[in-house]
C-alpha cells in the first residue's frame, strides 16, 4: 500500500500562479483532508470531504478550492497564488472523520515569490 | 471550537531520559491522537486514543476524557525521538490541533 501520496513534493510560484497540488489515497477512506503548517502556527484545516461529491471549508479556506469526484483523490487548488500561501501543505485521510486514525501524505513545501 | 493546548512548548532529553508531554483541551472529544513529526518532516500516527491507556514500544499514551486531557510517556529517549509531538482532537469538528512539543535528545 502507498498510503496517501501528495504531489509535488516541492514548488515555487510566483504571485499570481495557479497550480495544484494533488493527492491520491489508496485505503479506500472516506474522509481526507487538506492541512497547512506554519512556523509557530501547528496545523491549521484548509478544508476537507467526508465522501466523493462533498467537501467543507475548514479554518483557513480563503484562496484554496478543492473538489472530490472519487473517493482516493482530493486535489488542493490554489487559484490566484500570494506569498501569504507560502507554506507546507500536507494531505491526511482517515476511514471517518470522527472516530479514525488520521494518516498523512508526506507534504508538499510551497514557495510563493 | 475546541482548544488545545500542549506543554511544554519546548523539552530537551540526555538520551536515556524518561518525559511526559500533556494535552489539554476544552471540550468533550470523540477521538483524540498523538503524531510525531520527524526532522524530515513527515508525520507519524502513533495512538489513537480516544480514552484510557494505550503502549507502542516505549512510548505509552493515557486520555482521561473526563478531566479533558491526554499524556504521552516517552521512556529511555533516543535520538531517534526527536522532532515535534502533536495531539490532535476531534468534537463536532474535523480534527484540530495544538501547536506542539518540539523535544530534543541529546546523546
Amino acid at each position: 500500500n502507498a498510503g496517501v501520496t501528495q504531489t509535488p513534493k516541492f514548488q515555487v510560484l510566483k504571485t499570481g500562479q495557479s497550480m495544484t497540488l494533488q493527492c491520491a489515497q489508496d485505503m479506500n477512506h472516506e474522509y481526507m483532508s487538506w492541512y497547512r503548517q506554519d512556523p509557530g502556527m501547528g496545523l491549521r484545516l484548509i478544508h476537507y470531504s467526508v465522501g466523493a461529491g462533498i467537501t467543507d471549508q475548514g479554518e483557513v479556506p480563503n484562496g484554496y478550492n478543492v473538489s472530490r469526484s472519487t473517493t482516493e483523490d482530493f486535489p488542493l487548488r490554489l487559484l490566484s497564488a500570494a506569498p501569504s500561501q507560502t507554506s507546507v501543505y500536507f494531505c491526511a485521510s482517515s476511514r471517518g472523520r470522527l472516530r479514525s486514525p488520521l494518516h498523512f501524505g508526506n507534504g508538499t513545501r510551497l514557495t510563493v515569490t | 471550537g475546541i482548544q488545545v493546548e500542549q506543554s511544554p512548548p519546548d523539552l530537551i532529553l540526555q538520551e536515556g531520559a524518561n518525559s511526559t508531554l500533556r494535552c489539554n483541551f476544552s471540550d468533550s472529544v470523540n477521538n483524540l491522537q498523538w503524531f510525531h513529526q520527524n526532522p524530515w518532516g513527515q508525520l507519524i500516527n502513533l495512538f489513537y486514543i480516544p480514552s484510557g491507556t494505550k503502549q507502542n514500544g516505549r512510548l505509552s499514551a493515557t486520555t482521561v476524557a473526563t478531566e479533558r486531557y491526554s499524556l504521552l510517556y516517552i521512556s529511555s529517549s533516543q535520538t531517534t525521538d526527536s522532532g515535534v509531538y502533536f495531539c490532535g482532537l476531534t468534537g463536532n469538528t474535523p480534527l484540530v490541533f495544538g501547536k506542539g512539543t518540539r523535544l530534543s535528545v541529546i546523546a
